[in-house]
């Protein structure tokens, strides 16, 4: 059992169409991430939410960090196949060193 | 600024062999990470440094992995001998200390057959 549960393992959508994918756990987290990966590349941040019920948003994509800071969910409106990835949500538990987990992922397909 | 620089970007070895994985860090980051991302999976945290120094290693298979931060910057992950669970893409990542904020390098694909 990992960490943190990433929903939907899989999705694929039509360009144009909104999607959300959670991350959760029954762990509280310090903060948590938001990373993309694409093919032969490693992952790249795209948001830290530190704040319980924080929202940020970037462009079409909207990140939102739980109240008890144990889940979080990232909600990309009319998807574009750009987004097309491995969305990955990492967290850190706030103990000595700043580890940080990861979710096993969830993978976007959008068609044109 | 120059990104986090991985090498080689991919190997075969045959099972049994040996195999070292080299990363050098963004400049001033006092923290380096060693995943190790088998395909279809989110990366599994293998060890962290602080500077020269462990912080964790609890999930590196000790007898098989090795890895070192000699002067505090570059890192060498080690595996002898490699076994066929092994492939996966080994990725590097480093912050600055105190921080979560990972920049990975592209990674090293490993091959073990």
């Amino acid at each position: 059992t990992q960490l943190l549960e990433q929903s939907p393992q899989f999705l694929s959508i039509q360009e144009g169409e909104n999607l959300t994918v959670y991350c959760n756990s029954s762990s509280v987290f310090s903060s948590l991430q938001w990373y993309r990966q694409e093919p032969g590349e490693g992952p790249v941040l795209l948001v830290t939410v530190v704040t319980g019920g924080e929202v940020k948003k970037l462009k079409r994509l909207t990140f939102q960090f739980g109240d008890a800071r144990k889940d979080s969910s990232l909600h990309i409106t009319a998807a574009q196949p750009g987004d097309t990835g491995l969305y990955l949500c990492a967290g850190d538990l706030g103990n000595a060193g700043n580890m940080l987990t990861f979710g096993g992922g969830t993978r976007l397909m959008v068609k044109p | 600024e120059a990104g986090v620089a991985q090498s080689p970007r991919y190997k075969i070895i045959e099972k049994r062999q040996s195999v070292a994985f080299w990363c050098n860090p963004i400049s001033g980051h006092a923290t380096l990470y060693w995943y190790q991302q088998i395909l279809g999976q989110g990366p599994k945290l293998l060890i962290q440094f602080q500077n020269n120094g462990v912080v964790d290693d609890s999930q590196l298979p000790k007898d098989r992995f090795s890895a070192e931060r000699l002067k505090g910057v570059d890192s060498t992950l080690k595996i002898q001998p490699a076994k066929l669970e092994d492939s996966a893409v080994y990725l590097c990542a480093s912050s600055f200390m105190r921080s979560t904020e990972a920049f990975f390098g592209q990674g090293t694909r490993l091959t073990v057959v």
